[in-house]
């Protein structure tokens, strides 16, 4: 079983600065995959990032990197350079390593101001 | 050329009544999901199929039933509808296991139920 936390219902960034989102999780599984997800007004959820647990290199894509501290079961997503479109929830989300379903947090509402 | 479609977006019907939401992916993956959206934005896996056989049904009401013709679709059916079953309900699909983990979402359904 996995359970997903994000504490931090919503966040406000200025735009060109960075903003930090927090995630915790729990799994019973050895082997698992953690995942960003973006959810504009549009509703459309669109992935952001991946990281597998087995890998301790911080994914990073573009704007968007990790900081995945595995004994801390810590997951948080750092968005550089902020701009008016990375306006949208974001949800933190782990799947096992079947990655048959994913279990999702609460989410995160991030707003941008210019 | 989308990649996963749902039809319809927008459901409005009344208490009792019978609906259907379909889901086609051609993205050639095995297994694909419904997930549940409720108002307070909170994400939880329905049901889960492989290869058109249903590998995970997290205690959902009977009187949602989904079906696999094939592949590529995966229709979910919701008999008596209630007030409470008024959300949005996303599709997703992934492929083998072998070729990742990640989750391709559909535009997802708003069904209203008054």
């Amino acid at each position: 079983a996995q359970t997903v936390t994000q504490s931090q219902p919503e966040m406000s960034v200025q735009e060109a600065e960075t903003v930090t989102l927090s995630c915790t999780y729990d799994t019973s599984e050895s082997d698992y995959y953690l995942f960003w997800y973006k959810q504009p007004p549009s509703r459309q959820m669109i992935l952001v990032i991946r990281q597998e647990a087995y890998k301790q290199q911080n994914a990073t894509e573009n704007r968007f990197s990790v900081n995945f501290q595995k004994a801390a079961k810590s997951f948080s997503l750092k968005i550089s350079d902020s701009q008016l479109g990375d306006a949208a929830m974001y949800f933190c989300a782990a799947s096992g390593a079947a990655g048959n379903k994913l279990t999702f947090g609460g989410g995160t509402r991030v707003l941008v101001k210019p | 050329d989308t990649a996963v479609s749902q039809t319809p977006k927008y459901l409005v019907t009344q208490m009792g009544n019978d609906k259907s939401i379909k889901c086609e992916q051609n993205l050639g993956h095995d297994t694909m999901y419904w997930y549940k959206q409720d108002s307070k934005k909170f994400l939880k896996i329905m049901f889960s199929y492989n290869n058109k056989e249903l590998i995970i049904n997290e205690t959902v009401p009977n009187r949602f039933s989904p079906k696999s013709p094939d592949k590529a679709h995966l229709n979910l059916h919701i008999n008596s509808l209630e007030l409470g079953d008024s959300a949005v309900y996303f599709c997703a699909s992934s492929p083998p296991r072998e070729q990742g983990v990640e989750q391709y979402f559909g535009p997802g359904t708003r069904l209203t139920v008054t």
